[in-house]
């Protein structure tokens, strides 16, 4: 079954602890991308990737890391947690060249 | 910096009544506009792309339809299970750089009553 997945789904921190949520896809999509979705937000750019090795800034990178080592894996990295990033995440993947992305089911961040 | 504006925020149809959702951008030049629908709970699932002003999409009782300023999501004789929230997303055309940038708007929550 085609499709983007997440983990973990559910993740309540503490400020300052490194964590890393994990995206994969079994697509063989060249473009990955994260976002953030908090209410009256709406879904915010984080970090993309058009291929392995290859990253850019979204509109709210700051507090963020990510990597593109392999063509199926974006991890997000947050060093040092805050409570400003606590939120609703979500990977979504595509070809490039097709607009058409497919999101994974999203992991619920806390930061306390 | 791009923009994106949608509205209304909620919207609540009786089924069978037909209406529209607005997305009002700015960008410096569009590459495309996109609508997605997400459900609670659920990451949003892709509905249509908009290249250029004129072109117009369809899916079942929905249609996209794209100006120079902004773009319209009809639902005809909507359904209760039309009930969600639709998102428009664009994508500028940076030159060649900046593809993968995509800026979403706020979203509209659509409910529809049997």
């Amino acid at each position: 079954e085609a499709q983007v997945t997440q983990n973990p789904r559910y993740l309540i921190t503490v400020t300052g602890k490194k964590l890393t949520v994990t995206c994969s896809q079994n697509m063989n999509h060249e473009y990955m991308s994260w976002y953030r979705q908090d209410p009256g937000l709406g879904l915010r750019q984080i970090y993309y990737s058009m291929n392995v090795e290859v990253t850019d800034k979204g509109d709210v990178p700051e507090g963020y890391k990510v990597s593109r080592k392999e063509k199926r894996n974006f991890p997000l990295i947050l060093e040092s947690p805050s409570p400003n990033q606590t939120s609703l995440y979500f990977c979504a993947s595509s070809f490039v060249g097709n607009n058409e992305q497919f999101f994974g089911p999203g992991t619920r961040l806390t930061v306390l | 910096e791009d923009q994106v504006t949608q509205s209304p925020e909620a919207l609540r149809l009786q089924e069978g009544e037909s209406s529209s959702l607005n997305c009002s951008y700015t960008v410096s030049g569009l590459r495309g506009l996109f609508w997605y629908r997400q459900d609670p709970g659920k990451g949003p699932e892709f509905l249509f792309t908009l290249y250029s002003a004129g072109e117009e999409k369809e899916k079942e009782r929905l249609k996209a339809t794209l100006t120079k300023k902004e773009s319209f999501l009809h639902i005809t004789a909507p359904k209760p299970e039309d009930s969600a929230t639709y998102l428009c997303a664009v994508q500028a055309d940076a030159g060649g750089t900046s593809y993968g940038k995509l800026t979403f708007g706020q979203g509209t929550i659509l409910t529809v009553h049997p």
